[in-house]
C-alpha cells in the first residue's frame, strides 16, 4: 500500500524568508502524480502543484517550485519569498495513475511571521 | 470557477441522530469524494462515486453511508452518528478526463460537525 509521510508538523519562518516542506512517499508504481495541497485557517483546500512522476522537470507555480527525486521517493515543496497569506496547513498527497483516490500526508502547519 | 457547495459550515447533532451532509459542484465533474480530516492524520477517504449512483468504499467507510443520485449532488449519511464521528468533513470533485484539470480535486469549505 501507499503511503506519505511529512515530517515537519510545524514550521515557522519569518516573511520573505525562502521555506521548503518535505514529503516521502512510498509506491512500488512506476506512473503515478503528486500533489501540493494548501488549506489556510478557515479556507477551503487548494490545490498548490502537482508533478507527474514520468516528467523529470521540476513543476514551478510562481514561488512554489517542487524538488521532485523519484528515486528517492521524494517530494519537498520550496516557497520563495514567502507572504503572509502563505500562512495554511500544507498536504502532500499520491495519486496512482490508474486511480483517481489521493493518498494525503498528515500535514505541515506553516507560519509566516511578519 | 469550479465550485463545490457544502450545506453546513458547523453542525451539532447528538447521538444517535442520522446525519445528512450535502454537496454541490457546478462543474459537472464526474468524481466526487467525501473525506474525513483529523489533527495529524491528514484526510482519510470515506466514499468514493465515479457516475451517478455508482459508488466505491474508501479507507474508512465504516458507519456512514453516501448517496448520488443527480451528478452534481454527493451525500454523505451518517446512519446513526456516534461521539467518534465528531469532525471536519471534507467534500471534493474532479474530472478525470484529459486537459490541464485532469484529477485536480477541487475541495468545499469542509462542515465541522460536533456529535454529543
Amino acid at each position: 500500500a501507499q503511503t506519505v509521510t511529512q515530517s515537519q508538523p510545524e514550521m515557522s519562518v519569518q516573511e520573505a524568508e525562502t521555506v521548503t516542506l518535505s514529503c516521502t512517499y512510498d509506491t512500488s508504481e512506476n506512473n503515478y502524480y503528486l500533489f501540493w495541497y494548501k488549506q489556510p485557517p478557515s479556507r477551503q483546500m487548494i490545490l498548490v502543484i502537482r508533478q507527474e512522476a514520468y516528467k523529470q522537470q521540476n513543476a514551478t507555480e510562481n514561488r512554489f517550485s517542487v524538488n521532485f527525486q523519484k528515486a528517492a521517493k521524494s517530494f519537498s515543496l520550496k516557497i520563495s519569498d514567502s507572504q503572509l497569506g502563505d500562512t495554511a496547513m500544507y498536504f502532500c498527497a499520491f495519486m496512482k495513475h490508474s486511480n483517481y483516490q489521493l493518498i494525503w500526508g498528515a500535514g505541515t502547519k506553516l507560519i509566516i511571521k511578519p | 470557477d469550479v465550485k463545490v457547495t457544502q450545506s453546513s459550515r458547523y453542525l451539532v447533532k447528538r447521538t444517535g441522530e442520522k446525519v445528512f451532509l450535502e454537496c454541490v459542484q457546478d462543474m459537472d465533474h464526474e468524481n466526487m469524494f467525501w473525506y474525513r480530516q483529523d489533527p495529524g492524520l491528514g484526510l482519510r477517504l470515506i466514499y468514493f462515486s465515479y457516475d451517478v449512483k455508482m459508488k466505491e468504499k474508501g479507507d474508512i467507510p465504516e458507519g456512514y453511508s453516501v448517496s448520488r443520485e443527480k451528478k452534481e449532488r454527493f451525500s454523505l449519511i451518517l446512519e446513526s452518528a456516534s461521539t467518534n464521528q465528531t469532525s471536519m468533513y471534507l467534500c471534493a470533485s474532479s474530472d478525470p478526463s484529459s486537459g490541464v484539470a485532469k484529477n485536480i480535486q477541487y475541495f468545499g469549505a469542509g462542515t465541522r460537525l460536533s456529535v454529543l
